[in-house]
Order: structure tokens, then C-alpha cells, then sequence
């Protein structure tokens, strides 16, 4: 079975503080890897996906790196807000047809103004 | 673009009770998920289907748990009997074909108590 992990289960930081989160996903068979955010009561947003090693997204102030080899992703956000508050899922795609996404547990974020 | 809908939003059953959900995926959307997620975990692969038929339904306990997709379209999952583990979050999503390192969409979830 395939195992996705991340890092930390949760953390609760203060309005304007920078944090990061980490994915860590088989290096193997990789095809791709999804963030999500996660607010409670609503749908899952996708936030970024990633296919090649090295790459770096941006959405705001939040980005994200992907070290394939390794098999590690992490998340940033730049100043955080209270809206950011939510779980950040992600997801790693198994470069075999027809697989599903196969999640990690999330980190929950919550920030206090 | 009308986004995956799923109803009923919040249900509470008794064990061994009966439940059904619904999902509406996105127009054009051959791949439907249904996910399960428990408190402190993760999403689980269900069931997953391309138009009518079922790619992937390793992990749905099927001696209670049966879903079908119609016509390739509409999903419903359902629960019977159900257990007092099964209380969790039924997510639905889409997505235009296998992922493929595409999005897949979600609804936002029907949430299952058992008491």
C-alpha cells in the first residue's frame, strides 16, 4: 500500500507568521502530486498540482516545491491570515493508468489574529 | 461552471440503518471518485468510475457498502447495514478523464453520523 505522510498534524501560528508544511510521497511511479486546502464544511480546493521535479507554484502567498527524487513536496504561506485557516491535503498521483489520488492525513492550520 | 453537488448534506442514522448518497459531477466529467474520510485521517479511495463502469473498488467493503453510476452520469453510495466506524465525510469528485496530472473537483461532502 502506498503511503503518503505529512508533517505536521497540525500547528497554530500567529496572524503575519510564515509557515511551511511538508508531503512526503514514494519516489517511485511518480506521476504528479496535488495540494489541497480544505475549510471546514466546504468542498476541497485544489491549490496547485505538480509533475516535474524541481518545480515551483505560486498562488498568492502561498507556494509549493517538488523534489521527486527524494519524494518530498512543501508548502508554503507567506504572512499568514486568518482565512487561511483550513486542512492542507496532499495527494500523490502513481504514474499508472486509471489510478486515483492517494491523500495524506493533512495538516490543519490555524491562525489567530 | 456548476461545480459537483452532493446531497443530503448532514445525515444521522441509527446503526444498522440504511443510508443513500448522491453526487452530481461536473457536465463532461467521464471520472467519478467517492472518498471516504474518517476524523484524523486521510481520503479514501471508495469506488472510482469511468462513465458507467468501475475502474477501481479495492477498498469498499462490499458486504455493505454498493454504489453505481447510471447512464454515466449521476452516482449513488450506499449504506447497509451501517456500523457506528462508517460515520465520516463521503466526498465526491470528478474530473474530465483519469487524472493524469489534471484537477479533480470535489463536492462538499455529505457528512454521515452513526449513533
Amino acid at each position: 500500500i502506498l503511503n503518503v505522510e505529512q508533517s505536521p498534524q497540525s500547528l497554530h501560528v500567529q496572524e503575519g507568521d510564515s509557515t511551511n508544511f511538508t508531503c512526503s510521497f514514494p519516489s517511485s511511479n511518480f506521476y504528479a502530486l496535488h495540494w489541497y486546502r480544505w475549510e471546514t464544511a466546504k468542498s476541497p480546493e485544489a491549490l496547485f498540482v505538480m509533475t516535474l521535479n524541481g518545480d515551483e507554484k505560486k498562488k498568492g502567498r502561498i507556494s509549493a516545491t517538488l523534489n521527486t527524487k527524494e519524494g518530498y513536496s512543501y508548502l508554503y504561506i507567506k504572512g499568514s491570515q486568518p482565512e487561511d485557516s483550513a486542512t492542507y491535503l496532499c495527494a500523490f498521483e502513481e504514474n499508472q493508468a486509471g489510478t486515483a489520488l492517494i491523500f495524506g492525513k493533512g495538516t490543519t492550520l490555524s491562525v489567530s489574529s | 461552471e456548476a461545480g459537483v453537488a452532493q446531497s443530503p448534506r448532514y445525515k444521522i442514522i441509527e446503526k444498522r440503518q440504511s443510508v443513500a448518497f448522491w453526487c452530481n459531477p461536473i457536465s463532461g466529467h467521464a471520472t467519478l471518485y467517492w472518498y471516504q474520510q474518517i476524523l484524523g485521517q486521510g481520503p479514501k479511495l471508495l469506488i472510482q468510475f469511468q462513465n458507467n463502469g468501475v475502474v477501481d473498488d479495492s477498498q469498499l467493503p462490499k458486504d455493505r457498502f454498493s454504489a453505481e453510476r447510471l447512464k454515466g452520469v449521476d452516482s449513488t453510495l450506499k449504506i447497509q447495514p451501517a456500523k457506528l466506524e462508517d460515520s465520516a465525510v463521503y466526498l465526491c469528485a470528478s474530473s474530465p478523464d483519469h487524472p493524469l496530472g489534471n484537477t479533480i473537483y470535489f463536492g462538499e461532502g455529505s457528512w454521515l453520523t452513526v449513533v
